[in-house]
């Protein structure tokens, strides 16, 4: 069965950069989710979009900006990156209504800022 | 607001012995939904079960099943007959009409 795809799969950026993360969701799903983990901590929501337009907002920093595109897939737009910013980036999807039925994660993307 | 907690930073089973991890919970929703996430190694987050809070019935999946104890809002995972498998990190979580939050997890290790 499909899966969520995220790309790159590791990225290296240095200080003050952009990145840009991509994330292809699950056919027919149309929630797509983003979460950050930093070292040794837990997924902390950032932001999700349904049907192309922000439904929910988290602890996104302001240098951080997202879309859904009309295909679904969806970016995670990362500029003046910090040391911080360092993490694992996951993208989760959901087909709605059966969100709490559980989301589906791709495998992340591991961002290091050098 | 969700929060989720989980007191049991690290744990560790013997092979084909039982363990329970534990997590409790706070929401402010009255329709909401319970979940255990495992991310081993690979670190893919991998939903291991989910529970209803309408139901009263506990979850069941295979080797794991929870206990729901929705007055004491505690919400904990039991794995029968550990495999080695079965090591990682297991996160518990709540959605409603919120995103999905998680705890800080629970590292579980397994002794062949």
């Amino acid at each position: 069965a499909a899966g969520v795809i995220q790309s790159p799969r590791h990225l290296i950026k240095e200080k003050r950069e952009t990145a840009t993360l991509k994330c292809y969701p699950i056919p027919r799903h149309d929630t797509v989710y983003w979460y950050q983990q930093g070292p040794g901590q837990d997924p902390q929501f950032l932001i999700s979009f349904y049907e192309k337009m922000q439904s929910d907002k988290g602890s996104i920093p302001d240098r951080f900006s997202a879309q859904q595109f009309s295909d679904y897939h969806s970016e995670l737009n990362m500029s003046s990156l910090e040391l911080g910013d360092s993490a694992l980036y996951f993208c989760a999807s959901s087909q709605t209504p059966e969100r709490n039925y559980g989301y589906t994660f791709g495998s992340g993307t591991r961002l290091t800022v050098v | 607001a969700q929060t989720v907690t989980q007191s049991q930073p690290e744990m560790s089973v013997q092979e084909a012995e039982t363990v329970t991890l534990s997590c409790t919970y706070d929401t402010s929703e009255s329709d909401y939904y319970l979940f255990w996430y495992k991310q081993p190694p690979s670190r893919q987050m991998i939903l291991v079960i989910r529970q209803e809070a309408y139901k009263q019935q506990n979850a069941t999946e295979n080797r794991f099943s929870v206990n729901f104890q929705k007055a004491a809002k505690s919400f904990s995972l039991k794995i029968s007959d550990s495999q080695l498998g079965d090591a990682a990190m297991y996160f518990c979580g709540t959605s409603g009409n919120t995103p999905l939050v998680f705890g800080k997890g629970t590292r579980l290790s397994v002794i062949a």
